[in-house]
Formats: structure tokens, sequence, C-alpha cells
């Protein structure tokens, strides 16, 4: 069965450090792949995607995520974070066909000053 | 980018009665609109998927009769809680993708927060 793992459940980083967020999914094929971001009693606002090509994807901002295909990861980065950064974060998967969207559970981002 | 309003934004209603939830696709036609559902600190799940024109699929262990959608139209959705419980008290998250998307991106609404008392 498909799955998206998110091994972090909340992450702690303080204010311009390095952010890594991490995605693995479980899918016989290469799936379309997301980050999501949502604020607290939102909705979900797309970070970036990867369809095909370049392994490489940028997103707004600032955020760059990784697809590593060997690993069937799909990691968040960012160089430096603000505190607006502060948000639940989820990895999902959509599934070729009928373009349904499995979710990881989430990882909370704290921000600290 | 294309929006996905949701109305009513939070709903408090009476154990016992039926609500309706709304999500419009306000500048693009969505052949196709998801419903999900979030308990708090959790992610989403998946409850049934809408195409227009037609009846929805659940996902397993949805109720159909519990949760009614209807896709009449390319812009709206509707979601009605019936003989709502404390239960379903929950946020309710809608998604469409739009005609001609061929590349799965989801656009969300904002939610809506539903408490039954």
């Amino acid at each position: 069965a498909q799955s998206v793992t998110q091994p972090d459940i909340h992450i702690t980083v303080s204010e311009g450090a390095s952010l890594e967020l991490r995605c693995n999914y479980s899918y016989g094929a290469t799936p379309y792949l997301f980050w999501y971001v949502q604020s607290p009693g939102q909705g979900l606002q797309l970070l970036l995607k990867y369809f095909s090509g370049d392994t490489l994807v940028q997103g707004i901002k600032g955020f760059e995520a990784e697809f590593k295909r060997s690993q069937s990861s799909f990691n968040l980065r960012k160089p430096s974070v603000h505190w607006s950064d502060a948000a639940e974060y989820f990895c999902a998967v959509a599934l070729t066909g009928g373009f349904k969207t499995i979710f990881g559970a989430g990882t909370r981002l704290f921000v600290k000053a | 980018g294309a929006v996905v309003s949701q109305h009513p934004s939070w709903v408090i209603c009476k154990s016992g009665t039926s609500v309706k939830i709304e999500c419009r696709s306000l500048d693009f036609q969505a052949t196709t609109m998801f419903w999900y559902r979030q308990f708090p600190k959790q992610s989403l799940m998946l409850m049934a998927t809408s195409n227009e024109g037609s009846k929805a699929t659940y996902e397993q262990g949805v109720e159909k009769d519990k949760f009614l959608i209807n896709h009449a139209s390319l812009t709206l959705s509707t979601l009605t809680v019936t003989s709502a419980h404390p239960e379903d008290s929950s946020f309710y998250i809608c998604s469409a993708r739009g005609r001609g998307g061929n590349t799965g991106e989801l656009f969300f609404g904002e939610g809506s927060r539903l408490t039954v008392l």
C-alpha cells in the first residue's frame, strides 16, 4: 500500500539556522510529490512540487526539496529559517491515474529566537 | 494561482442537526474535488472524491449517509454532515483539481471548523 512517512513529529530550530524536514514515500512508481504548509486553523498552501526532470526543485518562501529515487525521499530544506516559518508541514504524494493525494502525518516546526 | 473558498469558516451546531459546508473554486473549473477531515494535531484524512455530475467515491470507513457530498457544478461541491454528533467535530478541508490539470496539484480551501455540542 502507498504511504508517506514524515519521521519527525516536531522540530525546533533557531531563527537563522538551516532546516531539513524529512519525507519518505512508498509507491510502485515515481509519484508526484508535494510539500504543503499549514498555519494554525488555516488551509494548506503549496510550497513546491516535483513531477519529473531536475530532482532539485525550488519553491516559495526560499524552500527547496530534493527528490532521491534511490532513497524514495523528498526532503524539504531551507538555508535560513525565519520566525514566520513556524507552522505544520506536510509531505504529500499524488498517485497517478486518479491523483488521489496521500499526506504524511506532518512535522510541526518551532522557531526559537 | 487558483483560489478555492470554503464557507462557513466555522460553525457550531446542536447534536442531531445537519450542517452544510460549501467549497467553491473561484477562478477555475474544478472537475474533481476532494474532502478531507483533520483531527487536532493530525494529518489530513481523505474522506471522499467528488467528480462533477457523478456520485462521490468514499474512502473505506467513511459513512456515505452521514457525509453527503454533492458536486452539481464545476465550481461548487458541498459536504453535508447529517445528524451531527460531538464526534463529528473536526476541521474539514476541501481541495480541487482543475480541468486539464494533469499534474496532481491540489488547491485547498481555508477549512471549516465544525463544533457539535
